[in-house]
């Protein structure tokens, strides 16, 4: 069971605007920075999202992040079929003093 | 451009040993922490322990005591000594390099990963 949680599932057809929620606590997201990562099926993952909303060069603007609490969002806009990939939000630990993942999100495009 | 390619992946027994290895070139390699996550078959990324660009580590519990990271500024070279081996280990092994000199979560190069398999 993951320190972050995360839907396992989300899906939408192309163009349609998709969010994946990553929960978490007051010892991560609560107090620290988020990040993101795009896992397409048989490759590396990649980072998406750093520091809760910077996109490294890159990345889309269809692909956005923010921070609210102890839960933070990655949306993607104008969804495109090759979105189709496992999504990762991640966040260093001050109570395990480290960093963990969440358990991932399958985003499926219609 | 930065490249990191992993090495000393296998199959080995139930309380065997391997050591990993990824040579790191592209970047000044002590400025920034490195890690390695794994990922089982078929399941989510797991971070298993990283070390800043000056040495303290991080070991997630199940791997405390059995799995040894280390670094060598002089060689670019990130090293996993992985000991008393078990089938719930067996994965993917990903190396990977932080944005900032200690790790706070922020890995913007991976490398393509080296295959464990514990197994008798």
């Amino acid at each position: 069971q993951s320190v972050l949680t995360q839907p396992p599932s989300a899906s939408g057809t192309p163009g349609q605007r998709v969010t994946i929620s990553c929960s978490g606590s007051s010892s991560n997201i609560g107090s620290n920075f988020v990040y993101w990562y795009q896992q397409v099926p048989g490759t590396a993952p990649k980072l998406l999202i750093y520091r809760n909303d910077q996109r490294p060069s890159g990345v889309p603007d269809r692909f956005s992040g923010s921070k609210s609490g102890t839960s933070a969002s990655l949306a993607i806009s104008g969804l495109r079929s090759e979105d189709e990939a496992d999504y990762y939000c991640a966040a260093w630990d001050d109570s395990l003093s480290g960093p963990v993942f969440g358990g991932g999100t399958k985003l499926t495009v219609l | 451009e930065v490249q990191l390619l992993e090495s000393g992946g296998g199959l080995v027994q139930p309380g065997g040993s391997l050591r990993l290895s990824c040579a790191a070139s592209g970047f000044t390699f002590s400025a920034y922490a490195m890690s390695w996550v794994r990922q089982a078959p078929g399941k989510g990324l797991e971070w298993i322990s990283a070390i800043s660009g000056g040495g303290p580590t991080y070991y997630v519990d199940s791997v405390k005591g059995r799995f040894t990271i280390s670094r060598d500024n002089s060689k670019n070279t990130l090293s996993l000594q992985m000991n008393r081996l078990r089938a719930e280990d067996t994965a993917l092994y990903y190396c990977a390099k932080s944005m900032d000199y200690y790790e706070s979560g922020s890995l913007d190069n991976w490398g393509q990963g080296t295959l464990v398999t514990v197994s008798s």
